[in-house]
């Protein structure tokens, strides 16, 4: 059973606005995560990451929350830029011992 | 600039054959992990190492076997390679040393396409 789950396997949204990808996971002891954009034919690099003893963490045009109750996060990018068209993962840190993965979004930012 | 190398970008394969995934990483890091990327699967965690000549297995290690000789260097074995093998495979490494590590994230080199025929 998969412990971090995006359930939006793709997702368009229009230049300049808004774009929001969704993160839910089921173990309430993680407690650090982090996001990570892949181009094809590449390594994922690493975008934001947050803490659980925040709900915020911003940096430039991405902002991920954090909604512990709710085993939520959630990737903010705004504006949207078609460079920001890749696939997104979600990843929490298992324990100090490894990091677990999402299945990934595919964001199309649309000119 | 911290740097993940993978021997190849591309693999092709005979089902049966020894295939072994080669990574390098210069940043004096710890961990050193192997993920393979399946789609609607994301990056699934095979192998992982601490230390050297240490590995741990991840959530798939079935036939897959792992080396780590050297600090630097983490390589991924298929020992007889199988046409569900075909995958993105993604080395990664972290920084913090032992198991118990802090807030940190990790690294990826650029993957290795492999198909196995």
């Amino acid at each position: 059973d998969q412990q971090v789950k995006q359930n939006s396997p793709s997702l368009s949204v229009q230049e300049g606005r808004i774009s929001i990808l969704n993160c839910d996971y089921t173990n309430s002891m993680f407690d650090y995560f982090l996001w990570y954009k892949k181009y094809p034919a590449e390594g994922p690099t690493f975008l934001i990451s947050i803490s659980s003893i925040k709900d915020k963490n911003e940096d430039g045009r991405f902002t991920v929350f954090l909604n512990k109750s709710a085993k939520h996060l959630s990737l903010h990018i705004v504006p949207s830029q078609p460079g920001d068209s890749a696939v997104y993962f979600c990843a929490a840190d298992n324990y100090g011992q490894n990091f677990v993965f999402g299945p990934g979004t595919r964001l199309s930012v649309l000119p | 600039d911290v740097k993940v190398t993978q021997s190849s970008r591309y693999l092709v394969k005979r089902t049966g054959e020894k295939v072994f995934l080669e990574c390098v990483q210069d940043m004096d890091h710890e961990n050193m992990f192997w993920y393979r990327q399946d789609p609607g699967l994301g990056l699934r965690l095979i192998y992982f190492s601490y230390d050297v000549k240490m590995k741990e297995k991840g959530d798939i290690p079935e036939g897959y076997s792992v080396s780590r000789e050297k600090k630097e260097r983490f390589s991924l074995i298929l020992e007889s390679a199988s046409t569900n093998q075909t995958s993105m495979y993604l080395c990664a490494s972290s920084g913090t040393g032992g198991q118990k590590r802090g807030n940190e994230k990790l690294f990826f080199g650029s993957g290795t396409q492999l198909s196995v025929l």
